[in-house]
């Protein structure tokens, strides 16, 4: 399966720590992408990686990419309670991504 | 832009009645994406468009769903007859090749 998978599936914090969620995949990719879903809304995009890169930056958020590990990890730091969502990596093959099931994160105050 | 539009937000229908699900996708984007949420399988990939010709519906659960994109505005999927184990949050995605793809609010549909 071409699908990436998320590390750990749930994730409890306290306000303020920083939470980091892993993806690992199995073949070969153009971008490895990282999205947030509120309860019963849509998804959205927070980062794009390329396979040529290493690391990014976003605000609180840091990602980064092994391609020889085919994993990527996404740190959100200082985290607050509106953090609490789950996120999901995508991993871009051409013009298709697949979504892995996800890690649900939650931020307790 | 308002971004991608999809209707309606609610669906409730009885077993064997049609069902069409409508995406109006971000103007200037040429791909695509119906994706099909639950919680037992997650968020599945169910077809996607480029320039508004099919790529890849290996993800169409069976024939009785179908998905059409008759202009780069316009796109949708259909569910005939419809069965309770499809009832699901259906989203839609668009994007511009190799980019971020920017999500609906999706359409949750439930088949009694």
């Amino acid at each position: 399966s071409q699908q990436g998978e998320e590390d750990p599936q749930a994730l409890s914090i306290q306000e303020g720590e920083n939470a980091t969620m892993n993806c690992s995949y199995k073949t070969s990719i153009n971008n490895l992408q990282w999205y947030r879903q509120n309860s019963g809304r849509g998804l959205v995009h927070l980062i794009l990686i390329r396979s040529n890169e290493r690391e990014k930056h976003s605000g609180r958020l840091r990602v980064t990419l092994d391609t020889s590990k085919k994993s990527s990890s996404l740190l959100i730091t200082a985290s607050r309670a509106a953090d609490t969502a789950s996120y999901f990596c995508a991993t871009g093959y051409g013009q298709n991504f697949v979504f892995g099931p996800g890690t649900r994160l939650s931020v307790l105050p | 832009d308002a971004g991608v539009i999809q209707s309606p937000r609610h669906e409730v229908t009885e077993m064997g009645q049609e069902v069409t699900l409508r995406c109006k996708p971000i103007s200037g984007h040429n791909s695509l994406f119906w994706y099909r949420q639950t919680m037992m399988r997650g968020l599945e990939l169910l077809i996607y468009f480029n320039n508004n010709v099919p790529i890849d519906d290996s993800g169409m659960p069976e024939d009785r769903f179908s998905a059409k994109m008759p202009n780069a505005s316009f796109s949708t999927l259909k569910i005939q007859p419809s069965e309770p184990r499809d009832s699901a949050v259906y989203f839609c995605a668009s994007s511009i090749r190799d980019t971020e793809a920017f999500f609906g609010q999706g359409t949750r549909l439930t088949v009694v």
